[in-house]
């Protein structure tokens, strides 16, 4: 089993929808992470937590310390959000090296 | 803000050749830098971590000497892949942390070995 878990796996939906990913962990950690990479590779950091929510654009991400999940919304989705996302954690406060989840693949379609 | 540079994007080799990655941190210092590598429709897999003025401290699996790393400054870590194989064909990534918060990520080499 591993440490970081995400579902789903892979996810398609409509143009303007509303979209969940949910992160799953089973270790102790001192924050986590939801990234974003696009076909071409690149990865973008979108958001660091370690408690509560925060809220960027129309991203959100949601930490719930005590059942070690994590959720990352789409609000009005658009094709432009089409990639994988990535949570990942880190366990040691101070030290960046990441346990990644097997990512997410999202679709959306016009 | 602060960004991470990676070069070269993409490099096609011979096997038995050795191919240097160079990842930057443009505008911080960067103690510690991390390398991954990934492999088609796979998750991304720590390699090892940079630590500028001393070893890198490599995972579990991963061989020191095949992958050699190297943190001379606090803007520069190289990985230099050693006498290639097409089993080394994956795509590599960095990423460095920025004031102990967010995260950055070099763009990724993607390496192909002939």
């Amino acid at each position: 089993k591993n440490e970081v878990e995400q579902s789903p796996q892979n996810l398609t939906a409509q143009e303007g929808e509303f979209i969940t990913i949910n992160c799953s962990y089973s270790v102790g950690i001192s924050a986590l992470h939801w990234l974003q990479q696009h076909p071409g590779g690149g990865i973008v950091s979108l958001f660091m937590l370690s408690s509560g929510k925060k809220k960027h654009g129309r991203l959100i991400a949601t930490i719930n310390i005590q059942e070690k999940h994590s959720s990352l919304h789409i609000t009005a989705s658009h094709p432009r959000d089409s990639a994988v996302y990535i949570c990942a954690a880190t366990q040691t406060f101070g030290n960046e090296k990441l346990t990644f989840g097997t990512g997410t693949r999202l679709t959306i379609i016009p | 803000g602060a960004v991470v540079s990676q070069h070269p994007s993409r490099v096609i080799c011979k096997s038995g050749t050795s191919v240097k990655i160079e990842c930057r941190s443009l505008d911080f210092q960067a103690t510690t830098m991390f390398w991954y590598r990934q492999f088609p429709k796979q998750s991304l897999m720590l390699m090892a971590t940079s630590n500028e003025g001393s070893k890198a401290t490599y995972e579990q699996g991963v061989e020191k000497d095949k992958f050699l790393i190297n943190h001379a400054s606090l803007t520069l870590s190289t990985l230099t892949v050693t006498s290639a194989h097409p089993e080394d064909s994956s795509f590599y990534i960095c990423s460095a942390a920025y004031r102990g918060e967010k995260l950055f990520f070099g763009s990724g080499t993607q390496l192909s070995v002939l």
